[in-house]
Formats: structure tokens, sequence, C-alpha cells
């Protein structure tokens, strides 16, 4: 089973719909991320966790929201889908006891907003 | 303001052929550099990694990359390349007192028999 898994892995819908995709982790990891990644962009920072308490937004926040429900969880919700967020998205964990940057990540979440 | 470039969007190399990915940076000081690998359909895997010591840094799957202070560079590098290694390449820098990485937008390797 992987470390680190996303749900769902695909999913299309429609422009204003809520989506919600989430992200579970047995690494036992404080830290958790959300990235988007883009065609020839790279991965974009959208919030961060680390830990139950402690959430912070990353370089593209806007028109997401963030929920850290136990260590282990940590779900990103799109409240009104736009097309432009159409984009593959990852779920990534790390360890501050292995320095930073150190990530494992999902298999990923594409989402297609239509 | 911190970047982090690879100036190469797409390579093209034979199998058996040596590789060399650039990445160049731009921080205040020096920061912790990675390789991430993606392969078509999954997540990003590391590399390997750089935090301080020894420039020449070895990873997995037979890569290396070198730290190159003077040049803000971090660049991977493998002698023979496999066919398996077609995968998309990410370089990311992080600062010491970060959280979070600052990503490339990454080089795509096609490798050809």
């Amino acid at each position: 089973d992987a470390d680190v898994t996303q749900t769902p892995r695909n999913r299309i819908t429609k422009t204003g719909k809520r989506i919600m995709l989430e992200c579970s982790q047995t690494k036992g990891h404080d830290r958790m991320y959300w990235y988007r990644q883009d065609p020839g962009l790279g991965l974009q920072l959208i919030y961060y966790s680390f830990d139950v308490k402690d959430i912070n937004k990353g370089e593209i926040s806007d028109g997401y929201s963030v929920s850290r429900q136990a260590q282990a969880k940590f779900s990103l919700s799109l409240e009104s889908a736009i097309p432009n967020q159409t984009a593959l998205y990852f779920c990534a964990t790390s360890d501050p006891a292995r320095g930073p940057g150190e990530l494992f990540f999902g298999e990923g979440s594409r989402l297609t907003v239509l | 303001a911190q970047s982090v470039t690879q100036p190469d969007i797409h390579i093209t190399v034979s199998e058996g052929a040596s590789l060399e990915l650039r990445c160049n940076y731009s921080y205040g000081a020096t920061p912790y550099l990675f390789w991430y690998v993606q392969s078509p359909g999954q997540g990003l895997q590391l590399l390997l990694k750089y935090f301080s010591g020894d420039t020449l840094v070895q990873g997995i799957k037979g890569f290396e990359a070198e730290f190159k202070r003077s040049q803000s560079s971090f660049n991977l590098r493998k002698p023979s390349v496999h066919w398996s290694d077609a995968a998309e390449y990410f370089c990311a820098v992080g600062e010491r007192t970060g959280y979070a990485l600052n990503f490339g937008k990454g080089t795509s390797l096609l490798v050809t028999p």
C-alpha cells in the first residue's frame, strides 16, 4: 500500500461545483502539503500544515481551502471550481528530522473542470 | 527574488549516452538542493539531496549531482542512460530556515534506442 494516498485519482466536474480532494498518510509525518502541477510550470505550493492546529497559505491559495482532520489526513477543497483549476494535484508529507524539503508524494489527483 | 531555473524544457539522449540536466538557482545564501524524478502517471520521487559537505552527491538509480557555489548550479548527471530513465526531472531548492520547496519547471527526458 502507498504511504501517501490520494483520492480520487481522477475527477471531472463542472464549473461552480464544490470539490474535495483527500489525502491520507501512514508515514507518521507531522508536515503535509498540497501542490498543484501544470504542464511547463512545475509545482506550486497551495497550502501546508505543520501539525493539526497549524495551517498556512502557500503561493497560490486563492480559490482553495484545506482541512487537517488528523495527523494523517489533509484535505483540499475547491469551493466553487473554475476551469483554470484544471490541473494535477499532489499531496506530500515530510519529516523535519530528515531535514527540510525531503518530500514524500502521493500519486496525484487529476482534476478537470469543464 | 528567489528562483530556480531549469534551462532545458526537453532533452533527448540515446540509450547508453551520458546525461547532464542543468539547474541554476538564485538565493541569498546556500540553500538546500534537491532533484526529484516523476515517471509517467506517478508522483515525484527524491533522487538526491545536498545539504552541506562534499559537493558531489550520489543518489538513487546511478544519478549524481554537483553543487557549484560559484555558478549557483546543481546539475544532475548520469554516465549511461537507460530507457527507464525517461521521465520528468525537477530541481528544487529550499531555504535552510524555510518550510517548503521552490521547484523548477522541470526537464522532460526522452531516451531513444
